[in-house]
């Protein structure tokens, strides 16, 4: 199984909005909604930010958004905060019931 | 609080083997499919095993697959994590994590809303 197709990095100023994409295959983005993105500061555990393609778990801010077309996954971020300067992974169910994760996009709050 | 706690890493040879706990707190544990998911230094995130809530349903990656086993205690709710044959390119923080779900073949991966702190495992000689 391929991991995920992610941008090693995006950047953005406070206050703005940032898009961070996930490219997989019809084995996996493609044939469910079973996308999920986590936010990983160094030195810590990864957090939970989406799940299921475009639900927020409680206590994440609405800022955070997430979508799908085809094989393609998308994390919107808006209203930019130093906060959120992290390592974005995204996942996907597979055909194989198995679970695939993203290469990580590094997030910088410029 | 729900809580996951995970130990028994540490520094092993290469070919020698590994257990690793992960034990749940503040949550039903039973009801719940967990992960084992991995981190090489300075890498990304690599999903490697999961088992459904009454461990009927265990799945792998391929890079574990016929060398480490995935079980559960709901007893004693813990999770484990046998390792053997080990390898050099198993040098990783080790996390444990809850699914949204049972994760059976049915309902699968809803994501991973609890991790533990992680226990790392070095493979050299």
């Amino acid at each position: 199984q391929s991991a995920l197709t992610q941008p090693p990095s995006v950047s953005g100023s406070p206050g703005q909005s940032v898009t961070i994409s996930c490219t997989g295959t019809s084995s996996d983005v493609g044939s469910y909604d079973r996308v999920s993105w986590y936010q990983q500061p160094p030195g810590t555990a990864p957090k939970l930010m989406i799940y299921e393609v475009s639900n927020r778990p409680s206590g994440v801010p609405d800022r955070f958004s997430g979508s799908k077309s085809g094989n393609t996954a998308s994390l919107t971020i808006s209203g930019l905060q130093a906060e959120d300067e992290a390592v974005y992974y995204c996942s996907s169910y597979t055909s194989s019931n198995t679970v695939v994760f993203g290469g990580g996009t590094r997030l910088t709050v410029l | 609080q729900v809580q996951l706690v995970e130990s028994g890493g540490g520094v092993v040879q290469p070919g020698r083997s590994l257990r690793l706990s992960c034990a749940a707190s503040g949550f039903t544990f039973s009801t719940y499919g967990m992960h084992w998911v991995r981190q090489a230094p300075g890498k990304g995130l690599e999903w490697v095993a999961v088992i459904s809530y009454d461990g009927s349903d265990k799945y792998q990656a391929d890079s574990v697959k016929g060398r480490f086993t995935i079980s559960r205690d709901n007893s004693k709710n813990t999770l484990y994590l046998q390792m053997n044959s080990l390898r050099a390119e198993d040098t990783a923080v080790y996390y444990c994590a809850k699914d949204r779900g049972i994760y059976d073949f049915w309902s699968g991966y809803k994501g991973m809303d609890v991790w533990g702190q992680g226990t790392t495992v070095t493979v050299s000689s």
